[in-house]
């Protein structure tokens, strides 16, 4: 099983729409979770970290579920802004901080 | 947010010659940087971890004769490609970590490495 796993897309949506993106990863010990966003070509840019409590920042809003090993994010009212690849990250061995795991990244294209 | 910054942002190089790329974090001191190298359409690949004043860490698979790092200072660390050839052709990125009230990772804007 692969240490993150993610739904490459790409997802097709358009405009106003609501997408939800799945990750699930492996390693029971990881501590932190992350949604980092990249456009192509560019380097990833942290989105939103991730809580057991999720955790919601205006269009956006993250879950985990640490009993299944499961991630989410929820965009709401897609803008054409949001065409991205979305990177599920995760802490690796240990847990450590920094150490982070990437998921292959799902990729959202929003259409006027 | 806090800024590195990564240079060369593209590279063209000769197979068989060296290349040279510097991690910077320009507005915080970082004990600890990663190197990811990332091939088309795939995830981000932890090459190594990159520890001030100490050898890095490599990840299984990755030849540190190969790939060199040195991180001989609490803002910078270089990784140098030896003897590059086609296969090296990738996206390189490193990330340094900011840690405070809590840890981020922050990353340079990736070099493009082309070898021919």
């Amino acid at each position: 099983r692969k240490e993150v796993e993610q739904d490459p897309g790409p997802f097709n949506v358009p405009e106003g729409a609501t997408v939800a993106f799945n990750c699930t990863y492996s390693n029971s010990a990881s501590q932190s979770f992350f949604w980092y966003r990249q456009d192509c070509r560019k380097e990833p840019k942290l989105l939103m970290s991730v809580y057991s409590s999720g955790n919601e920042d205006g269009r956006f809003t993250a879950q985990l579920n640490r009993a299944s090993q499961y991630i989410s994010l929820l965009i709401r009212d897609s803008k054409l802004s949001d065409s991205a690849t979305y990177l599920c990250v995760v802490t690796g061995r240990g847990g450590s901080q920094g150490n982070l795991i990437f998921g292959k990244g799902t990729k959202l294209s929003v259409k006027p | 947010g806090a800024v590195v910054s990564q240079h060369p942002s593209r590279v063209i190089c000769k197979s068989g010659t060296s290349v040279k790329i510097e991690c910077r974090s320009l507005d915080f001191q970082a004990t600890t940087m990663f190197w990811y190298r990332q091939f088309p359409k795939q995830s981000l690949m932890l090459m190594a971890t990159s520890n001030e004043g100490s050898k890095a860490t490599y990840e299984q698979g990755v030849e540190k004769d190969k790939f060199l790092i040195n991180h001989a200072s609490l803002t910078l660390s270089t990784l140098t490609v030896t003897s590059a050839h086609p296969e090296d052709s990738s996206f390189y990125i490193c990330s340094a970590l900011k840690r405070g009230r809590g840890t981020e990772a922050f990353f340079g804007q990736g070099t493009r490495l082309t070898v021919v």
